[in-house]
């Protein structure tokens, strides 16, 4: 069965640095991958998606590398503020249904 | 327009009680989706409308009910439902009648719902 992991439950990083969040994907080819933000009590918002045939996609202070190779995504929030501090998921989609990741939780310290 | 908009907020219900959440969209998406999540988890994917036709059941258990009566509307029927059930639920809708991985989907801001 498909399984997607995001490697950390939850990260905390100092104001200013790079955070970076990796997710992981097993017996599944996407052409696609997607990443969401979700505040706690909220539904998620979408924020980035990249193909299978770009390496990296940039939005803002966002970046998103998808390596099919080694099935798996980074996502990296430079010059991180505390207002960044959410919920990230990953989400796939196959079958028609989006699976998401376990999501990591990021905690910017100001 | 680029909100689906989820009532109640907040629902607390007993085990024998009937309820219902509601969605509402005006993008003119064909596809809307029931998620139920629980704490720490991610959203889990329980029924897919497509041009308001149910096209998916993730195997819910019938006390939840849903029910789509136009394109812009989506509802969840609860009835006899379990503590095990309390999440939070979550609406969602995209621009196509299926989920396309080149689509993203659009979120509310959920139900809390709470069974005692």
């Amino acid at each position: 069965s498909q399984k997607i992991e995001q490697n950390s439950e939850a990260l905390n990083i100092q104001e200013g640095k790079t955070a970076t969040l990796t997710c992981n994907y097993t017996n599944y080819s996407p052409a696609y991958l997607q990443w969401y933000r979700q505040d706690p009590g909220r539904g998620p918002v979408f924020l980035l998606l990249i193909r299978e045939n770009e390496k990296e996609k940039r939005k803002e202070r966002l970046k998103v590398t998808f390596d099919t190779t080694l099935k798996q995504s980074l996502f990296h929030i430079t010059a991180s503020q505390p207002a960044d501090s959410a919920t990230y998921l990953c989400a796939l989609v196959g079958a028609n249904n989006l699976f998401f990741g376990t999501g990591t939780r990021l905690t910017v310290i100001p | 327009d680029t909100e689906v908009t989820q009532t109640p907020k907040h629902l607390v219900m007993g085990m024998t009680n009937k309820k219902s959440l509601k969605c509402e969209q005006h993008m003119g998406h064909r596809a809307m989706y029931w998620y139920k999540q629980k704490a720490k988890k991610p959203p889990e994917l329980m029924f897919v409308y497509s041009y308001e036709k149910l096209s998916i059941n993730e195997s819910v258990p019938s006390r939840f009910s849903p029910e789509c009566p136009n394109s812009s509307l989506l509802n969840l029927h609860l009835h006899a439902l379990q503590p095990e059930d309390s999440a939070l639920y979550l609406c969602a809708s995209s621009q196509d009648g299926t989920v396309k991985a080149n689509t993203e989907a659009f979120f509310g801001q959920g139900t809390r719902l709470t069974v005692v």
